[in-house]
Parts: structure tokens; C-alpha cells; sequence
């Protein structure tokens, strides 16, 4: 079964800084896996995705994510954050053998940003 | 505008009392889904709809169910609601997944608030 880790539940970071968020998975060959960003009192929006090839990929709102095979890892990065990435982040893991249907989503880490 | 509709934004109810909540897309969307989200638990799919009259359970479908009676709807059902389905559910849509490897992009509703005393 497919699953997927999110180790830190908060983390808060000074605007400007830089920002790492961890996601590790499990699952049995290379996934499907996504990263979602929601808003306060918003639906998910995609980050960004990898499905195959280069196996860093760039986002939207200037964000990317790093698969590697090796430590099943997706963390996702940010070079300087501002004030208004404050949000609920999810990692997410879907299979190859439904076509990514079946998406699991991990507990989600929430960012805060300090002036 | 492409849109998930999601109806109500908030909903109380009391245990036992049949409710729907609604879900409605504008994309064409053949992939449909329903998720909870729960503190430390992130979201986790109750039901999903790969077309009409298609339905399936995802990870948590106890207590819930769906219909796919046209492309466009998706309701969710609570038949008889209980105080553990107090929840945050979206709904989402997608594109055809017929092609393993297609990109496709997951659709979200903003939400429906359910709590249930």
C-alpha cells in the first residue's frame, strides 16, 4: 500500500528566508507524486508534479521539488518565501497501476511566515 | 470559468438525519472524487468516479455514499450521520486517466464544513 509522511506538522520561517519541506512515500516502484498548497478556507491547488524525467521539477509561485529514489523522498523548496505562502501544504503519492487515481495524501505541513 | 461547486459551505446537523452534500464540475471532467480532511490526517479519499454509473470505495468509505448518475454531479451521501464524520470534505475532478502516464491535474472544491452533534 501506498503512503506517505510529512514530518513536520508546523514550521515557521522569517520572510526571505529560505523554506524546505519534507515528504517521504512509500510504494513499491516509482509513483505518481504531487505537491498541493491550500489557502485558509480554500480547496487544494497543484504545486507541481512528477510523473517521470528530470527529476527535479519547477512549480508555480516560484516553488520546487527534488524526487529522490534513493531516500523516497519529494521535499519541496522555496529560495525566498513571502509573507503570502503562508498556507497548509500536502504531499501526495498516487500509483502507476491506476493511473495515479488513487491519490494518498500525507498530514500536511502547515507554514507560517514572520515578518 | 472552470470550477468545482461544492454546496453547502457549512453544514451542522444532528445524528441520524439524512443529508447530501452536492458537487458539480464545468470542465467535462470524467474523474471525480471525494476526500475528508482531518487534523494530522491530511486527506483521505472516501469515494472516487472514474465516469458515470462508475463508483468505487477509496480509504475510508464506511458511512458514506455516492452516485454518478450524470458527468457533471457527484453527490455525497451521509445516511445516517454520526459525530466521527464531523469532517472538512472536498471534492475534485479531473481529466481522463485511460492513459497511464497522462498528466492530469486534480480540480478542488472550496470545501464543505460539516459538523455533526
Amino acid at each position: 500500500a501506498q503512503s506517505v509522511t510529512q514530518p513536520d506538522i508546523h514550521i515557521t520561517v522569517s520572510e526571505g528566508a529560505s523554506l524546505e519541506l519534507r515528504c517521504n512515500y512509500s510504494y513499491g516502484a516509482t509513483p505518481y507524486l504531487f505537491w498541493y498548497v491550500q489557502s485558509p478556507g480554500q480547496g487544494l491547488q497543484l504545486l507541481l508534479k512528477y510523473f517521470s524525467g528530470d527529476t527535479l521539477v519547477q512549480g508555480i509561485k516560484g516553488f520546487e521539488a527534488e524526487f529522490k529514489r534513493s531516500q523516497s523522498s519529494f521535499n519541496l523548496r522555496k529560495p525566498s518565501v513571502h509573507w503570502s505562502d503562508a498556507a497548509e501544504y500536502f504531499c501526495a503519492v498516487g500509483g502507476r497501476n491506476n493511473a495515479g487515481n488513487m491519490l494518498t495524501f500525507g498530514g500536511g505541513t502547515r507554514l507560517m511566515v514572520k515578518p | 470559468e472552470a470550477q468545482v461547486t461544492q454546496n453547502p459551505r457549512y453544514l451542522i446537523t444532528v445524528t441520524g438525519k439524512k443529508l447530501t452534500v452536492t458537487c458539480s464540475q464545468n470542465m467535462n471532467h470524467e474523474y471525480m472524487s471525494w476526500y475528508r480532511q482531518d487534523p494530522g490526517l491530511g486527506l483521505r479519499q472516501i469515494y472516487y468516479s472514474m465516469n458515470v454509473e462508475v463508483t468505487d470505495k477509496g480509504d475510508v468509505p464506511e458511512g458514506y455514499k455516492v452516485s454518478r448518475k450524470e458527468k457533471r454531479n457527484f453527490p455525497l451521501i451521509l445516511e445516517s450521520p454520526s459525530p466521527n464524520q464531523t469532517s472538512l470534505y472536498f471534492c475534485a475532478s479531473s481529466t481522463p486517466t485511460r492513459n497511464r502516464g497522462q498528466t492530469r491535474k486534480l480540480f478542488f472544491g472550496s470545501g464543505t464544513q460539516l459538523s455533526v452533534l
